[in-house]
C-alpha cells in the first residue's frame, strides 16, 4: 500500500530535550516536506527536499533541522524544543505531476 | 511567497444541500490541489487540478489558472463531508490556505 509513515503519533517532551520525528514513504517520490498546523494558521511549510541531499527552508524553519540521506526517509529534528513548537506536524511526499500524500500526523507537546 | 485565500472560513449545511468553496491565489502556480482534513486529523488529497474541471462522485473542482482561483463543489452533502477543506498552490513549494471548516448537520 502506497503510504507516508510518520512516527510517533503523539509525543510529550520537555524544553531542551532533543527529539526526532521520522518520516518514510514507499512511493519512490523525489519531493518530501514537513508542515506544522496551528489553529487559525493553516499548514505552514517548515522544510522541503527536492531529492537526496537537497533540502530547502520553507516559511517557518527556525528551530528545526532535516536531513535527506536516502530517498525514502526525511526525519525532522528539534535540537532544543521550546513550548512554541507545540503543534501538529505532518510529513508529505509527491512525485512529478502527482498529488501530495500526507502522513497521519504527529502531535507534539513541549512543556 | 504565494498568498492563498479561502472562503468562506466556516460553513454549516443541512444534509443534502450543495455548497461551493473558493480558493484564490496571488500568483501563477504550477498546480493547485484540494484536501479534506477529517475529524481525526487525517489529510486526504481530493483533487490535483492545475487547470480545468475534474469530478469524483459528489465532489468536483474547477481551476481557472488565468484568473487565479479554484472552486470545490460539494453536492448532496453528507455528515461524513464534515471537516476542514484546504487548497494548496504550488510554486517552488506548497502554499496552503487557512481552510474552510464545514459542518454538515443531519
Amino acid at each position: 500500500e502506497a503510504q507516508v509513515t510518520q512516527n510517533p503519533r503523539y509525543l510529550i517532551t520537555v524544553t531542551g530535550k532533543k527529539l526526532t520525528v521520522t518520516c518514510s514513504q514507499n512511493m519512490n517520490h523525489e519531493y518530501m516536506s514537513w508542515y506544522r498546523q496551528d489553529p487559525g494558521l493553516g499548514l505552514r511549510q517548515i522544510y522541503y527536499s527536492m531529492n537526496v541531499e537537497v533540502t530547502d527552508k520553507g516559511d517557518v524553519p527556525e528551530g528545526y533541522k532535516v536531513s535527506r540521506k536516502e530517498k525514502r526517509n526525511f526525519p525532522l529534528i528539534l535540537e532544543s524544543p521550546s513550548p512554541n513548537q507545540t503543534s501538529l506536524y505532518f510529513c508529505a511526499s509527491t512525485g512529478v505531476n502527482s498529488p501530495l500524500h500526507f502522513g497521519n500526523g504527529t502531535r507534539l507537546t513541549v512543556t | 511567497g504565494i498568498q492563498v485565500e479561502q472562503s468562506p472560513p466556516d460553513l454549516i449545511l443541512q444534509e443534502g444541500a450543495n455548497s461551493t468553496l473558493r480558493c484564490n491565489f496571488s500568483d501563477s502556480v504550477n498546480n493547485l490541489q484540494w484536501f479534506h482534513q477529517n475529524p481525526w486529523g487525517q489529510l486526504i488529497n481530493l483533487f490535483y487540478i492545475p487547470s480545468g474541471t475534474k469530478q469524483n462522485g459528489r465532489l468536483s473542482a474547477t481551476t481557472v489558472a488565468t484568473e487565479r482561483y479554484s472552486l470545490l463543489y460539494i453536492s448532496s452533502s453528507q455528515t461524513t463531508d464534515s471537516g476542514v477543506y484546504f487548497c494548496a498552490a504550488t510554486g517552488n513549494q506548497f502554499y496552503f490556505g487557512t481552510g474552510t471548516s464545514l459542518t454538515v448537520i443531519p
